[in-house]
């Protein structure tokens, strides 16, 4: 069985400091794993994705198999970064798994 | 946005009446999913299809059956409704094979009474 776990219901950062969202997941093989953002009135949408290696508006995740995990981070949050997050694993299929989302507010 | 479109966008309904959700693409993706999120549990997957006629279970499909008689429509069928499925309902697609990333349709809020 695969399980996405994100710790962090609510996160509140202040503006320009440094953010960090936790994802662990549980799975037995090599999995995919992605973090989608929802923005206020906006659809989900992919925000990066493990294989890429790539940061997107400032963020970057990184897979680490060892702990199990794939937090996402920027180093300075910016006001337009509040919204909710979702991290989301693939094992196998083409069915997602998500975490139960973070609830990121970031204070002016 | 990708072309995902939810109908309707909104419902009130009553306990024990059937209710049927619409998506519709025109990305003719192979894939299709239908989500609902609900707080404290994030998006859970009800069921999803891997081409028309074809369709499979997620892990919340009790008290849901689905449809996909064309490429680009997936319907979600509530038999007869209940309160815990008041929800926001989420469609989401994708063209399959690899890291494909799923797009996901604007959602429809549906309250049961």
């Amino acid at each position: 069985a695969q399980r996405v776990t994100q710790p962090e219901k609510l996160l509140s950062v202040f503006k320009g400091a440094p953010v960090e969202l936790k994802c662990n997941y549980s799975y037995s093989g090599s999995p995919e794993l992605f973090w989608y953002v929802q923005y206020s009135r906006q659809r989900l949408q992919l925000l990066l994705r493990h294989i890429s290696r790539e940061s997107i508006k400032g963020f970057t995740a990184d897979l680490n198999k060892g702990e199990t995990s794939f937090h996402l981070k920027k180093p300075f949050a910016q006001e337009e970064d509040s919204a909710m997050y979702y991290c989301a694993l693939r094992g196998g299929n083409e069915k997602l798994t998500f975490g139960t989302g973070t609830r990121l507010t970031i204070i002016p | 946005d990708a072309g995902i479109t939810q109908s309707p966008r909104h419902k009130v309904t009553e306990t024990g009446t059937p209710v049927t959700l619409r998506c519709h693409q025109t990305e003719n993706h192979r894939y299709m999913y239908w989500y609902r999120q609900d707080p404290g549990h994030g998006l859970r997957l009800i069921h999803y299809s891997y081409g028309v006629k074809d369709t499979d279970k997620g892990e919340v499909s009790d008290g849901y059956s689905v449809s996909r008689s064309k490429t680009e429509d997936f319907l979600l069928t509530l038999e007869s409704a209940t309160s815990s499925q008041t929800s926001v309902y989420f469609c989401a697609i994708s063209a399959g094979g690899g890291f494909d990333e799923q797009y996901f349709g604007p959602g429809t809020r549906l309250t049961v009474t």
